[in-house]
């Protein structure tokens, strides 16, 4: 069975600071998404990584995945206010069945 | 705006009753997956249809039941409701079925079994 893992679970950052979300896997997959919830909202879909080795940046936040390593990770720069929200990610199993992680509260403090 | 659309928004019902949450997929999509989200459960996988027929599986109970019409609107049937059965109820549609296409996701419904 697919395991995702995501770390840490809860972030609090200062307005300006650059930190990390890392979401592990457990079976070999090539094809992981990250999403961005909003308190009471709906998934917003953020990237969509589908290859070893795989990059993708979008304003304040660059998303990787190592599908050697089993990983991917979400880097945040120079964090806003705006940012603030929880961040998963999910990972296609090879069985059209995507696992998400347990999901990151990141909490921007001004 | 995803181009999904769910209803109804919220539900609040009874222990035993029987409900019915309806999914609209983007123009064009074939593929609709429901999603349940609780605390305690997180984000799981319940079911997916790709154009009308059932595609995979995954946490869903005997209790739930899903089916996706020849318009392509999909209805998720929760019957013999429990307390734990409270949870957002989400839908995500794409254009074809496996990971290679992107999910878009439904507002969601607030199912609130009392």
């Amino acid at each position: 069975e697919l395991k995702v893992e995501q770390n840490p679970l809860f972030l609090s950052m200062q307005e300006g600071k650059n930190y990390t979300i890392y979401c592990n896997y457990s079976t070999t997959s090539d094809r992981l998404y990250w999403y961005r919830q909003d308190p009471g909202k709906s998934l917003e879909s953020l990237f969509v990584l589908l290859s070893n080795g795989a990059v993708k940046q979008e304003g304040r936040l660059m998303a990787s995945l190592d599908t050697k390593a089993r990983l991917s990770t979400l880097h945040i720069t120079a964090a806003v206010h705006d940012l603030s929200a929880t961040y998963f990610c999910a990972v296609d199993g090879w069985n059209e069945k995507l696992t998400f992680g347990t999901g990151t509260r990141l909490t921007i403090i001004p | 705006d995803s181009g999904v659309t769910q209803t109804p928004k919220h539900l609040i019902t009874a222990t035993g009753q029987r409900v019915t949450l309806r999914c609209s997929p983007r123009s064009g999509d074939l593929s609709v997956y429901w999603y349940q989200q609780s605390l305690d459960q997180g984000l799981q996988f319940l079911i997916q249809y790709y154009n009308g027929e059932e595609r995979a599986k995954g946490n869903i109970l005997e209790r739930f039941s899903a089916q996706q019409f020849p318009d392509l609107h999909s209805e998720l049937n929760l019957s013999s409701l429990e307390l734990g059965d409270s949870a957002l109820y989400f839908c995500a549609s794409s254009i074809g079925t496996g990971g290679l296409y992107e999910q878009y996701f439904g507002p969601g419904t607030r199912l609130t079994v009392t």
